[in-house]
Parts: C-alpha cells; sequence; structure tokens
C-alpha cells in the first residue's frame, strides 16, 4: 500500500518552460512535506518542504503547492534548466505525532530539462 | 560542516557472506537514520537511532540486519548471509531534532549480491 504516489514517472520539458511534478499521498496524519532531488550516484538533496498549515511555499525558482483537501502537492519549477535534470522524490512525514522525522517516499520522477 | 558520509562506495559480494557498512553523520546530529532504495523505488525506512538508542526498526530489517551506533556518532549495518534481494543502495541520513532542516542523506552504499 503506497502512501505516497508519483504517477508519472519521467517528465520531459523545454529550457525556459515550467516544469510540475506532482504528488498524491493516502495517509492523512502526514502533515510535512518535502521535495529532494537526487542526481546519479549521489544521495537525495533536499530541495523544499511545506507544512500542512500552508499552502504554498516558494524558494527562488521553485514553488510547492499543497491541497489538503485532496490530499496533493506539486513542485513548479520556473524557469527550467538543464541542470534541474533529476530524480524529484516527494516525501511525507507525520511531524506532530512525535518528532521521529521518518520519511515515506514516492517512487520518484525522472525530470529531464531539454536545452 | 563536512556533511554525512558513508563508506564503502559500492560493495560486490558473493550470496550467503556478510557485509557491514558505515555511516558518519554530521557532527552533533542526534538523530541518525537508514533507508534502502532499490530500483525505480522511492528510499525506504528501515530503522532509526536517537544517540546511541535504536528507535525503531521497519518490518523491512529481517533478522539478518543488524545497525548499531555504540557511542551515540558514527554507525554499522550489517547484512549476514546476504541474499540477491538485498542489492540495493544503502543510505543514511542524519538530523539534528532542535533544528528546523531536513533530513541530510549521504551518498550511499551501492551493493551488489551475486
Amino acid at each position: 500500500d503506497q502512501q505516497v504516489k508519483q504517477n508519472s514517472p519521467s517528465l520531459s520539458v523545454q529550457e525556459g518552460r515550467i516544469s510540475i511534478l506532482n504528488c498524491d499521498y493516502t495517509n492523512s496524519m502526514f502533515d510535512y512535506f518535502l521535495w529532494y532531488k537526487k542526481y546519479p550516484a549521489e544521495g537525495p538533496t533536499f530541495l523544499i518542504s511545506i507544512s500542512s498549515i500552508k499552502d504554498k511555499n516558494e524558494d527562488g525558482r521553485f514553488t510547492v503547492f499543497l491541497n489538503k483537501s485532496a490530499k496533493h502537492l506539486s513542485l513548479h519549477i520556473v524557469p527550467s534548466q538543464p541542470g534541474d535534470s533529476a530524480v524529484y522524490f516527494c516525501a511525507a512525514s507525520a511531524i506532530s505525532g512525535g518528532s521521529n522525522y521518518k520519511l515515506t517516499f514516492g517512487k520518484g520522477t525522472l525530470l529531464t530539462v531539454n536545452p | 560542516d563536512t556533511g554525512v558520509s558513508q563508506n564503502p562506495r559500492h560493495k560486490i559480494t558473493k550470496r550467503g557472506q556478510n557485509v557491514t557498512f558505515r555511516c558518519d553523520p554530521i557532527s552533533e546530529h542526534n538523530r541518525l537514520y537508514w533507508y534502502r532504495q532499490t530500483l525505480g523505488q522511492g528510499p525506504e525506512f528501515l530503522t532509526y537511532f536517537q544517540n546511541e538508542a535504536q528507535l525503531e526498526k521497519s518490518r523491512l530489517l529481517s533478522d539478518r540486519f543488524s545497525a548499531e551506533r555504540p557511542k551515540g556518532s558514527f554507525s554499522t549495518l550489517e547484512i549476514q548471509r546476504t541474499e540477491q534481494g538485498d542489492s540495493a543502495m544503502y543510505l543514511c541520513a542524519s538530523w539534528e531534532i532542535r533544528s528546523n532542516s531536513p533530513l541530510h542523506f549521504g551518498n550511499g552504499t551501492r551493493l551488489t549480491v551475486t
């Protein structure tokens, strides 16, 4: 039973355009969400996060939107750059239930930004 | 801050052999986590420590797996009698409970069981 789902295994966009990566979750106890980026042969690198008390968080070219009623979040990258090409993982945690910070990850979306 | 360090980066072993991986977390991070990532999947939680205490173990962690963090600093993950299904990337992450920063991951140990 996958609690965090990334239904698009891959996404290809042109440089300069917007990349939108989607994530759905089923566990209503999740209250903290993160996006990690991963290059081959490296560990995941933190990108941006959002708490369930917010519906939007922005950091430079990266914006995460959270729709709690739909149990859906998305990551927007504007403008997309070739260096953004990587696998993006959505992750969730139930922080308020105890600070164990155990993350549940989706399967990832491979983003390719074409020059 | 030198980041989370994992050794070795790659390990190839024959089925039935024992292997041990090491993780050195960011200094003074009191939480240390082990995750496993197989092909086409996201990282899956295995276990975590607060200081030297192992507080939670996933059902993925069979009795062939053992993790330790004897002095609350580095950690080791041992797999006994390896099986081909153990082939995966083993990721370590650390976190300071009083900080607002997220989990910091190491670059992982890639295990191949032949």
